[in-house]
């Protein structure tokens, strides 16, 4: 199956600083890719729709001034996490849509610990 | 009600055994099915991928898939203790750009 990077894979940061984490399609050209959050133990919450050349789409509930999705080109899409706080802890995956098939493929997560 | 049931587990079985996980589903518009596995700490792997009602086999992994129930299934059979893991059903229904609605998981166990 296609392949999509995360990077980084885990990074611990202090209170209020912000975070950046790429995900990238390595072998095909993504115009569509998704992020997700993933709390312990639970399944896979979307956060936003990030698409490329245009703003993303957040889900509700979701605040697009902290979790900053930039789709800069049909290979990577950034999530900013800005002004990190402890509870913003969590393991956030992105995912890309490979073609007209629809079939998605997800990165190996990047595991945010905010102290 | 979520779009998208899935007994949680854990569901532990003997190696070898025949692993049998289920979703079902409320939205009619559905007609694509993926399943996942996801290891702990991992990010989800697609495991199968069908499109409307009907079978797919791809070796020791069969998934089913009922329109007319709303019944989503996965089969795998000659279990390994390597296949313990979360098991993710999602759907969703059109092509490329269309938000995945996934089940809760559930979490498989196989002893040696």
């Amino acid at each position: 199956g296609a392949v999509v990077s995360q990077h980084p894979s885990w990074v611990i940061c202090k209170s209020g600083t912000s975070v950046k984490i790429e995900c990238r399609s390595l072998d095909f050209q993504a115009t569509t890719m998704f992020w997700y959050r993933q709390f312990p133990k639970q399944s896979l919450m979307l956060m936003a729709t990030s698409n490329e050349g245009s703003k993303a789409t957040y889900e509700q509930g979701v605040e697009k001034d902290k979790f900053l999705i930039n789709h800069a080109s049909l290979t990577l899409s950034t999530l900013t996490v800005t002004s990190a706080h402890p509870e913003d802890s969590s393991f956030y995956i992105c995912s890309a849509a490979q073609g007209n098939s629809g079939e998605l493929f997800f990165g190996e997560g990047s595991r945010l610990t905010v102290l | 009600q979520k779009e998208v049931e899935q007994d949680p587990g854990p569901l532990s079985v003997p190696e070898g055994a025949i692993v049998s996980l289920n979703c079902t589903y409320s939205n009619s518009a559905f007609q694509y099915f993926m399943w996942y596995r996801q290891y702990s700490r991992k990010g989800p792997e697609l495991l199968m991928y069908t499109y409307s009602s009907g079978n797919k086999e791809d070796g020791r992994f069969t998934a089913q898939v009922d329109k007319s129930s709303k019944y989503i299934s996965l089969f795998i059979r000659d279990s390994q203790p390597s296949d313990s893991a979360t098991y993710l059903c999602a759907s969703y229904p059109g092509a490329a750009g269309n938000k995945l609605t996934f089940g809760g998981g559930t979490r498989v166990l196989v002893k040696p």
